[in-house]
């Protein structure tokens, strides 16, 4: 089966920019879940669809932090205005199901200067 | 609210040998517990898991052992190689629930 696509693989922004992120999961997953990886830190999650409904964005910073994931299918993730603090590797991952295994995406690597 | 823990946070063991990385998760009510082993600069991948209502699984070289009474399940790597080097995660969920809660990651060093 084909993987979890994520685009673009880097992104380079300045501070107070905006950015974007996609995310294509892995055909017939009804989750979808966008992580952010901070260097030598495990995932943290940001927030988790069901279909096209969010189930949980708790950790998601709402201030300047949005997600999407019309017609339940494929997502975005994005981040206006950024601060430096949220250069990252941002993760998409999917599964059959809510608390199943995960087949992640090769990531976003964003870096805010 | 829920937490899994894990520990060590390094590991360095000699090729060949084994290694253990153990998990602790507050959630009695957990039942599907999956590791993921990610290389640098790359993707987490799942490379076993284990549901509640067995205690051991084994595939090749790994094992996964719980013990629901204690609410600790471990991650266990025989005859261990170089290419085993990498941080490995352990995760607690309740399938069907929604939320999978990771432990922090052990970097495990496997020296030549």
């Amino acid at each position: 089966e084909a993987g979890v696509a994520q685009s673009p693989r880097y992104k380079i922004i300045e501070k107070r920019q905006s950015v974007a992120f996609w995310c294509n999961p892995i055909s017939g997953h009804a989750t979808l879940y966008w992580y952010q990886q901070i260097l030598g830190q495990g995932p943290k999650l940001l927030i988790q669809f069901q279909n096209n409904g969010v189930v949980d964005d708790s950790q998601l910073p709402k201030d300047r932090f949005s997600a999407e994931r019309l017609k339940g299918v494929d997502s975005t993730l994005k981040i206006q205005p950024a601060k430096l603090e949220d250069s990252a590797v941002y993760l998409c991952a999917s599964s059959r199901g809510q608390g199943e295994g995960y087949t992640f995406g090769s990531g976003t690597r964003l870096t805010v200067v | 609210g829920e937490n899994v823990e894990q520990h060590p946070s390094t590991l360095s063991v000699q090729e060949g040998d084994s290694a253990v990385i153990k998990c602790t998760y507050s959630d009695s009510a957990s039942n599907y517990f999956p590791w993921y082993k990610q290389e640098l600069g790359k993707r987490p991948q799942l490379i076993i898991d284990i549901r509640s209502n067995v205690g051991e699984k084994k595939d090749q070289r790994i094992a996964v052992t719980l013990n629901k009474t204690a609410k600790h399940f471990s991650l266990h790597i025989t005859e261990t190689q170089p290419e085993d080097s990498a941080v490995y995660f352990c995760a607690a969920s309740r399938v069907g629930g929604f939320k999978t809660i990771f432990g922090a990651g052990t970097r495990l060093f496997v020296k030549a």
